[in-house]
């Protein structure tokens, strides 16, 4: 079966410190991949997402990059954090090729920026 | 790009009671998804819908999808407590989940 892991679960850092969030799927190949960012309470806003190695397509200008290196691995980073990027992440897969399948999600990463 | 309103966007409700939530779009949706999370996790699919007109059931929940694929419902009967949550509709493509707004669910015991 397939799982989706996503680390870590909380993370505290200062205004202007580096981030590096990860996720990794298993189970399953060619993966298409995505990072969401959650206000509190509120809808899922579509960061990044990548249909394959290398192939990120970013939605919405921001401090934020992202970057596919292996198959199932999907990484979101910034090189110096605002306050603004606190919030809830969220990785997702779904499998390639096929519509109308579901989302997959880990278990997220809520950052808050100090 | 396309924005999918959510209404409403809170509600507090007793165990027991009735509850439609909505979701509306300007644009056709190809088809579209419900989804449901709890504090602190990931949203976990509920329903797809395709078909103009469709709808589901999961249990005492009701899916409907507009005739002209512009909205759909969501309709819980004799809600629990267990329905708790922030309801997520989601326009989907072969790639690409669009969200919308949310609406955040509590039922009172």
């Amino acid at each position: 079966s397939q799982t989706i892991h996503q680390w870590p679960a909380t993370l505290v850092q200062p205004v202007g410190s580096p981030l590096s969030l990860e996720c990794t799927v298993e189970g399953t190949s060619n993966p298409n991949l995505y990072w969401y960012r959650q206000a509190a309470g509120r809808g899922l806003q579509l960061l990044f997402y990548s249909v394959g190695i290398g192939q990120i397509s970013s939605e919405v200008p921001q401090n934020l990059s992202a970057s596919r290196p292996q198959d199932r691995q999907f990484i979101l980073s910034s090189k110096k954090l605002l306050l603004s990027d606190s919030g809830f992440y969220l990785c997702a897969w779904s499998p390639s090729g096929r519509k109308n399948t579901e989302a997959f999600f880990g278990q997220g990463t809520r950052l808050t920026v100090v | 790009t396309q924005l999918l309103e959510q209404s409403p966007q809170f509600l507090s409700i007793q165990e027991g009671e009735n509850l439609t939530v909505y979701c509306n779009s300007s644009s056709v949706f190809s088809s579209l998804q419900w989804y449901r999370q709890e504090p602190g996790e990931g949203p976990v699919l509920l329903v797809t819908v395709v078909t103009g007109g469709e709808v589901k059931k999961l249990k005492r929940l009701t899916f409907q999808f507009g005739d002209a694929r512009k909205d759909s419902s969501l309709h819980i009967t004799a809600a629990q407590p267990g329905d708790t949550g922030l309801y997520l509709c989601s326009l989907t493509g072969t790639y690409k989940y669009i969200f919308g707004t949310g609406t955040r669910l509590k039922v009172l015991a």
